[in-house]
């Protein structure tokens, strides 16, 4: 079993529709949480950073960390055919081993006009 | 201020064949990464250096080597190349500040084997 686990889509929705994107994981050890979004054969570029659990907004994004379930969701509100990409969550414990993110195996979106 | 760069973009080699992805960065950052990205696994860590002169194996390290040759390079060598090493190959340099943590990941090199 997988440390990181993400629905791999994709997921396609009308322009303007709220999108849920989500992952769960395992190891509880985990405190920091990030969402990366990767345009078709582009590197993966940091969306969301959050530590511990709770909400943070940013804009059309919110990312929401749920610590008691190892949860966590990014929503896309008012969804751009620009959101068009492949996204990725990325978490990591306190210290040690050099930082070392465990990505989710990506969700890919298409927002449609 | 051009971040990561990675070069070649693209290369095909046969089995057996030796090549060194070359990264760098521009940024001034300490820790930089390679990762390899394949369908279906996500990204997963080859080897990286938490600074210069230092440098760590990750998940999926057998089959290549690295330098870290300064603080804006890091060298990621494919000795004996295999088919299993075809892949997108990402490095990345990573910035820690006050509420953030991110890592600046490079273009990508898209490895095809023969």
């Amino acid at each position: 079993q997988k440390e990181v686990e993400q629905d791999p889509g994709p997921l396609s929705v009308p322009e303007g529709a709220i999108v849920s994107l989500n992952c769960t994981y395992s190891n509880s050890a985990f405190q920091y949480f990030m969402w990366y979004r990767q345009y078709s054969r582009k590197g993966p570029e940091l969306l969301m950073y959050t530590y511990s659990s709770g909400n943070k907004e940013d804009g059309r994004f919110t990312a929401q960390v749920d610590k008691s379930s190892k949860y966590i969701s990014l929503f896309i509100r008012d969804s751009q055919p620009s959101d068009s990409a492949t996204y990725l969550c990325a978490m990591r414990g306190l210290t040690g081993g050099g930082n070392k993110l465990t990505f989710g195996t990506g969700t890919q979106l298409k927002v449609e006009l | 201020n051009a971040g990561v760069t990675q070069t070649p973009k693209f290369q095909v080699l046969k089995t057996g064949q030796s090549m060194t992805l070359q990264c760098a960065q521009d940024m001034n950052h300490n820790s930089m990464y390679w990762y390899r990205q394949d369908p279906g696994m996500g990204l997963r860590l080859i080897y990286y250096s938490a600074s210069e002169g230092t440098t760590d194996k990750g998940e999926v390290p057998n089959g290549y080597n690295v330098s870290r040759l300064n603080k804006r390079e890091f060298s990621l060598r494919l000795e004996s190349a295999a088919p299993s090493q075809t892949s997108v190959y990402f490095c990345a340099a990573r910035e820690r500040g006050s509420g953030t943590d991110t890592q600046y990941f490079g273009p990508g090199t898209r490895l095809t084997v023969l």
